[in-house]
């Protein structure tokens, strides 16, 4: 069975900190995809990452970071010196192909502070 | 990237009334499509998987008869939620798949 676990329920920082949002997933399968998706207050989800089951190496983009380690079944995400406007939900996700159903976390709600 | 629309974005009806949410696949065509929903304050748990010219596919604990799902056409999958009651309230997100999933914006509904 596959799935993911955001042990983190709320989390609240003051803007300019950094913040890790902890990520952890069960599958069974060889071959899986893993994804992160903000959902703000209007609801839209936000796509934020995906990446294979075949390909560990960290990726930065801006602000954000992640740090997937397959030894841990952890796919961790990081925001750099977080704004107000990061303050949303996140979703962590686990999916068998890119275009199969998605199985997401609880999520974690990011509140930053002024 | 590719786009989902849903509509209506927000509805609103009457205890005991039909609904009917529309999906669409704007830019390409896609033989499946998903039906997530989420309750106030809690992820988003899948419905049921549509496929196009065959039967739905629901996930365990889903009234098919509730929720009915067709998928007409490679570019449209509508849910209709049936006899709609109160603990029907909740924000229901489409996704069509052109080799990676695209989400719709969501729909809200409220059923007094």
């Amino acid at each position: 069975a596959q799935k993911v676990t955001q042990a983190q329920t709320e989390i609240s920082v003051v803007e300019k900190e950094d913040v890790t949002l902890d990520c952890v997933y069960e599958t069974r399968d060889t071959t899986y995809y893993l994804f992160w998706y903000k959902q703000p207050p209007s609801g839209e989800l936000v796509f934020l990452i995906r990446r294979n089951s075949f390909d560990e190496q960290n990726e930065i983009s801006g602000r954000y970071s992640w740090n997937f380690q397959k030894s841990t079944s952890s796919f961790n995400f990081t925001i750099t010196a977080s704004q107000v406007v990061d303050s949303a939900v996140y979703f962590c996700a686990l999916a068998r192909a890119r275009d199969d159903k998605i199985i997401f976390g609880k999520g974690t709600r990011l509140h930053i502070l002024p | 990237g590719a786009v989902v629309s849903q509509h209506p974005s927000r509805v609103i009806c009457k205890s005991g009334t039909s609904v009917k949410i529309e999906c669409r696949s704007l830019d390409f065509q896609a033989t499946t499509m998903f039906w997530y929903r989420q309750f106030p304050k809690q992820s988003l748990m899948l419905m049921a998987t549509s496929n196009e010219g065959s039967k739905a596919t629901y996930e365990q604990g889903v009234e098919k008869d509730k929720f009915l799902i067709n998928h007409a056409s490679l570019t449209l999958s509508t849910l209709t939620v049936t006899s709609a009651h109160p603990e029907d309230s909740s924000f229901y997100i489409c996704s069509a798949s052109e080799d990676t999933q695209y989400f719709g914006p969501g729909t809200r509904l409220t059923v007094l």
